[in-house]
């Protein structure tokens, strides 16, 4: 089962940030939070994922609350081509020597978000 | 630099039938993962392999089968078709026990309808 938990649904007005916020209060020390999404009748996209410092990149930013129960993505300037399904994902991350059975990731519904014009 | 591909792009089938699905992986890769997908909902783990091995298997019947060449490409086998198994399957590839945190790249998936 999927250990987070999204809003269904979001609006937001093309050129504005999205903040498409993910509860993970089960969330592990170990665990990381990835974010991918999925535009319509095409595959996931890796977005971005942090542990628990705020991370940044040419794609968006994560902010991870100090208690790791929560965390928010932010879309700084929302375009038309971001409309998409959000997934906030929590899992154990690969790292040298291997952990079998890292690297499934286990997705729930996910966040429809819509940018308008 | 070639990503994740699949083929066919769209397929359809009878109940009770069998068909195979395939997936080059991005270069430099060498795991391959695959996922279903029913309408509306989140992708779902089948297996994972790596050096031809199946090494992680989701929630899925023994109808759901695999393999990996030595090429790293790999074939997701499903037997017996059900109404049910009409879904998205993706196919994702990344590098097994890379020293830096990697990201699953997705293909673009198999639309498989079953009538």
């Amino acid at each position: 089962d999927a250990k987070t938990t999204q809003p269904t649904s979001m609006d937001c007005a093309e050129g504005r940030a999205a903040n498409l916020p993910c509860n993970h209060s089960t969330i592990s020390g170990n665990e990381y939070v990835y974010w991918y999404r999925q535009i319509h009748s095409q595959g996931p996209q890796y977005i971005i994922h942090g542990l628990k410092n705020n991370e940044t990149n040419e794609m968006a930013s994560l902010i991870i609350t100090e208690d790791r129960k929560s965390s928010t993505l932010i879309l700084p300037h929302a375009t038309l081509r971001d409309t998409a399904v959000y997934y906030c994902i929590v899992r154990v991350a690969p790292y040298y020597p291997v952990q079998s059975g890292s690297e499934k990731l286990v997705f729930g519904k996910g966040m429809k978000l819509t940018v308008n014009p | 630099d070639a990503g994740v591909t699949q083929s066919p792009t769209h397929l359809i089938k009878t109940r009770g039938q069998q068909v195979t699905l395939r997936c080059s992986p991005k270069s430099g890769h060498d795991t391959v993962s695959w996922y279903q997908q029913a309408l509306g909902q989140g992708p779902q783990f089948i297996f994972q392999y790596y050096e031809e091995e199946e090494r992680q298997r989701g929630n899925f019947p023994d109808r759901f089968s695999g393999h990996q060449f030595p090429n790293y490409s790999s074939e997701l086998n499903v037997n017996a078709l059900l109404l049910g198994d009409s879904a998205l399957y993706l196919c994702a590839s990344s590098l097994f026990g890379g020293v830096s945190i990697d990201e699953q790249y997705f293909g673009p998936g198999t639309r498989l309808t079953v009538t």
